[in-house]
């Protein structure tokens, strides 16, 4: 799989919006860009995919950059329990579901 | 609808033993995969069962094995325990094995070897 870059960690204010990168210069074509998340003693969480097209659901949106090789994933208005490690992943159409984490982004929240 | 299932949620077991772990899915779910998280390794994946057979296994050693039964249940069998095993594991079910394909995750068994 393809291999993405992410910052450490972030701190965000509550109620304001955050803005996680994550870079994946590597992509291929058929790759899909996952997005994960972790809260404390909890397995991960899936929040929002996509392939060429911004994304937006209920958690989160996904803007991804017209080359492809970076996306951002964006909470609108931060809270307390969205402290969690957000991790970006590729997955190959076929890849089955061997996801690859790497070391994903520690988002904090501060009141 | 009830989501993963894994148990025991938490163990505690001595080098040189063996473990097995299990993991129920999501109803009408086929895939089941495996993953190991260590505060020094990260999140690494296992294997993956799709449909009772082995689709993809990670670089662990044959000590790791796992097999899925015919109502998509899975276990994971650690024999000959080692410190290192020490971690959480994973379980992850989806429907099938697209890219597009969204993996729900449980809460995790905690293993601890002492």
């Amino acid at each position: 799989d393809a291999k993405t870059t992410q910052p450490n960690s972030m701190e965000s204010n509550e109620e304001e919006p955050v803005h996680l990168p994550c870079n994946h210069s590597t992509i291929s074509g058929t790759d899909y860009i996952h997005w994960y998340r972790q809260l404390p003693s909890q397995g991960p969480e899936y929040v929002i995919h996509g392939l060429t097209s911004n994304v937006n659901n209920r958690m989160a949106s996904l803007a991804i950059a017209e080359d492809r090789k970076s996306s951002t994933l964006i909470l609108h208005r931060a809270t307390l329990r969205d402290a969690a490690v957000y991790y970006c992943i590729l997955r190959g159409y076929n890849a089955g579901n061997m996801l690859t984490f790497g070391g994903g982004t520690r988002l904090m929240v501060k009141p | 609808k009830a989501g993963v299932t894994q148990t025991p949620r938490y163990l505690i077991k001595t080098r040189g033993q063996q473990v097995t772990l299990s993991c129920s899915p999501i109803s009408g779910h086929r895939s089941v995969s495996w993953y190991q998280q260590t505060p020094g390794q990260g999140l690494q994946f296992l294997f993956e069962y799709f449909s009772e057979t082995q689709r993809n296994k990670g670089n662990f050693p044959g000590r790791f094995s796992g097999r899925q039964f015919s109502n998509s249940r899975s276990e994971m069998n650690v024999s000959t325990l080692e410190l290192g095993d020490s971690a959480l594991y994973l379980c992850a079910s989806s429907l099938e094995v697209a890219g597009a394909n969204v993996l729900t995750f449980g809460a995790g068994s905690r293993l601890t070897v002492l």
